[in-house]
């Protein structure tokens, strides 16, 4: 099993241009969620998805959006990238919770994005 | 909203000593899950430790282990035996259970340095 993985690892884009993010993972995780890293503030939610074909805001959703077609597979959008928005990303995912075990959430590598 | 604070941005240990990481949070809830998420390097998100709140006594993993207060809502990591690989940043999460997201809340992390 790859896990969860993340296209690309690194990007460069300038102020204005659109690009997306692509989480895959195999494990048939209902759960995914795109996280920012920035220094200095750990990590913030950014969208997440409890199924295919839904999505809703975390706490930093402004300037980009998200899509769930397919179960295995979670994209993050920048429509028009700014400076604001370098970051390193994170996906992640996880299963549904049983009873009151609670599933780990298992992290991609890392996208590291830098807008000039 | 919950918060996660973690009032360490840096701490440093001598190989083979032992050190502790604090970490705050504010609920209202009565039942949620801890953890703490080790981030080497190499970028990528570890889960060291995980705590449910309605058990009280305290979690241990090999070196790790927490002291959880939930009266006070202080959930310490304590790493016994510092080793160089334990340098890294270290993630202290909340998640509350209620509303069937899963979604984690992060610090902002502390910086270990382990020195030889």
């Amino acid at each position: 099993n790859a896990g969860v993985t993340q296209t690309p690892k690194f990007r460069v884009l300038k102020t204005g241009q659109s690009m997306t993010l692509l989480c895959a993972q195999d494990m048939n995780h209902e759960y995914m969620y795109w996280y920012r890293q920035d220094p200095g503030m750990g990590l913030r939610l950014i969208h997440y998805s409890v199924g295919e074909g839904t999505t809703a805001k975390g706490e930093v959703p402004d300037g980009y959006n998200v899509s769930r077609l397919k179960k295995q597979n979670f994209l993050l959008g920048l429509e028009s990238a700014a400076p604001s928005q370098t970051s390193v990303y994170f996906c992640a995912s996880t299963t549904r919770r049983s009873g009151s075990s609670y599933n780990e959430q298992f992290f991609g590598p890392g996208t590291r994005l830098t807008v000039l | 909203a919950q918060t996660v604070t973690q009032s360490q941005p840096e701490m440093s240990v001598q190989e083979a000593e032992t050190v502790t990481l604090s970490c705050t949070y504010d609920t209202s809830e009565s039942n949620y899950y801890l953890f703490w998420y080790k981030q080497p390097p190499s970028r990528q998100m570890i889960l060291v430790i995980r705590q449910e709140a309605y058990k009280q006594q305290n979690a241990t993993e090999n070196r790790f282990s927490v002291n959880f207060q939930k009266a006070a809502k202080s959930f310490s990591l304590k790493i016994s035996d510092s080793q160089l690989g334990d340098t890294a940043m270290y993630f202290c999460a909340f998640m509350n259970p209620q509303g069937g997201s899963e979604k984690l809340v992060f610090g902002k992390g502390t910086k270990l340095t382990v020195n030889p």
